[in-house]
């Protein structure tokens, strides 16, 4: 009973480093998305995918990119570590977009200094 | 984007009902209106999930009015167990018609003995 799992569950990286967050869900779900979170903020979507080969820009994309080339899996990229990229980040997967519940992994404590 | 707006903060005592509100003036007509629990260091989990008029499962009850611009979350006979941050989800369709699921800011609701 996997659900959604998140690698690393901590992360600090140096301003201009590069990361991949790891995202992968043992559901068949086809809908993936990434959130970030950050105080007072609530959860803020990045980027998300209807399905293998598909993906969208969310309502703050900048600084990353996504790619789904398996159901399974939907890692996050950033190419050039900022300071304002320190947030915690969030998975979720869900059956179906719009109306079925999305499943939340447990997150990745990112800090960029 | 249209945005969901809850409450930032409430408190509430051991055994009293909690009720909850989240506006969402702009939700789209084939939209659910989903809530999530969110503890410290966790991933949100889903509570509840409408579409109109009133929802009701084991841990709450959604109550959805005919213009579905807000809905209410009810928590009845709260325990300190029920302290944490409440999240309503509307999915807002962004131009083009992309699913951009919204957060609200979350509701912290802290329960005392």
């Amino acid at each position: 009973n996997a659900g959604v799992t998140q690698t690393p569950k901590f992360q600090v990286l140096k301003t201009g480093q590069s990361m991949t967050l790891q995202c992968a869900q043992d559901m068949n779900h086809e809908y993936m998305s990434w959130y970030r979170q950050d105080p007072g903020m609530g959860l803020r979507l990045i980027h998300y995918s209807v399905g293998a080969g598909i993906t969208d820009q969310g309502e703050v994309p900048n600084g990353y990119n996504v790619s789904r080339s398996t159901t399974e899996d939907f890692p996050l990229r950033l190419l050039s570590a900022a300071p304002s990229q320190t947030s915690v980040y969030f998975c979720a997967s869900s059956s179906r977009q719009g109306g079925s519940p999305l499943h939340f992994g447990n997150g990745t404590r990112l800090t960029v200094t | 984007l249209a945005k969901t707006t809850q409450p930032i903060s409430m408190d509430s005592y051991e055994g009293q009902e909690v009720n909850i509100t989240c506006s969402h003036n702009n939700i789209a007509t084939n939209d659910y209106i989903t809530w999530y629990q969110q503890f410290p260091s966790q991933g949100p989990r889903f509570i509840i999930q409408g579409y109109k008029t009133k929802v009701t499962n084991e841990v709450a009850s959604l109550f959805i009015p005919a213009d579905r611009k807000s809905s209410t979350l009810s928590l009845p006979r709260v325990s300190l167990s029920d302290t944490a941050v409440y999240y309503c989800l509307v999915g807002i369709s962004a131009t083009g018609g992309s699913y951009i699921p919204t957060f609200g800011r979350g509701t912290s609701l802290i329960v005392h003995p």
